[in-house]
């Protein structure tokens, strides 16, 4: 899984506690990324991050945070988790300049809100 | 936005014979598209990428899959399917630009199953 470890890889947690996920990369990639994975709907992006500090949202952002403080995590923390949120994520990574937006992808973390 | 679909939720075929999974795309301008496989309880992998050039592109386990502007496809195919190659793939197109665009859209997924 290309330099990239995630942790958690699994949890369970209740509704209203707050989750952070990490994802770590040894790569040093400039962009990395937080999908969520659920039946019916492939993978959907949350946030992402083109740099140390620089961060976006993606197309399921309402409810997640991140924070990119180094390079190499990226950190996606659910405020206050509620059941909706129970998915598994995946952290990716790329560098435009030597595998022109290819993406890799880290094993995943399968969230539980119960 | 940049958009790939996937009519099949699942293809079915018997090892030994071609396999196609289907993606088309809509998109402004033009398409840098990808195949990501996804094997149980693994990320996904990259297989192959059209960015330029050939419209038959080779990638990974003897995939390849052939980009059709006409048609606005890019079909992934495998000319003799591996009871191994049983997973879920994915399309996905580059969906955005610029040093903060850097993304990727994906389609719904399809998975193959390769039966004996």
């Amino acid at each position: 899984d290309a330099g990239i470890t995630q942790s958690p890889r699994h949890k369970v947690t209740e509704t209203g506690t707050p989750v952070t996920l990490r994802c770590h990369q040894t790569e040093n990639h400039r962009y990395m990324y937080w999908y969520r994975q659920d039946p019916g709907h492939g993978l959907r992006l949350i946030h992402y991050s083109y740099g140390v500090k620089d961060t976006d949202k993606g197309e399921v952002s309402d409810g997640y945070s991140v924070s990119r403080s180094k390079t190499e995590d990226f950190l996606l923390t659910l405020e206050s988790a509620t059941s909706s949120q129970t998915s598994v994520y995946f952290c990716a990574i790329s560098e435009t300049a030597a595998r022109l937006f290819e993406q890799y992808f880290g094993p995943g973390t399968r969230l539980t809100v119960t | 936005a940049q958009s790939v679909a996937q009519p099949e939720d699942q293809v079915n075929v018997a090892e030994g014979n071609p396999l196609t999974v289907k993606c088309t795309y809509s998109v402004s301008g033009n398409p840098y598209l990808f195949w990501y496989v996804q094997y149980p309880n693994r990320g996904l992998q990259f297989l192959l990428k059209y960015i330029t050039g050939d419209n038959l592109v080779k990638g990974s386990y003897g995939f390849e899959a052939e980009f059709n502007k006409s048609q606005t496809s890019f079909h992934l195919k495998k000319p003799s399917a591996l009871v191994s190659d049983s997973a879920l793939y994915f399309c996905a197109v580059r969906d955005g630009w610029g040093a903060a665009g850097n993304k990727l859209t994906f389609g719904g997924g399809t998975r193959v199953l390769v039966k004996p």
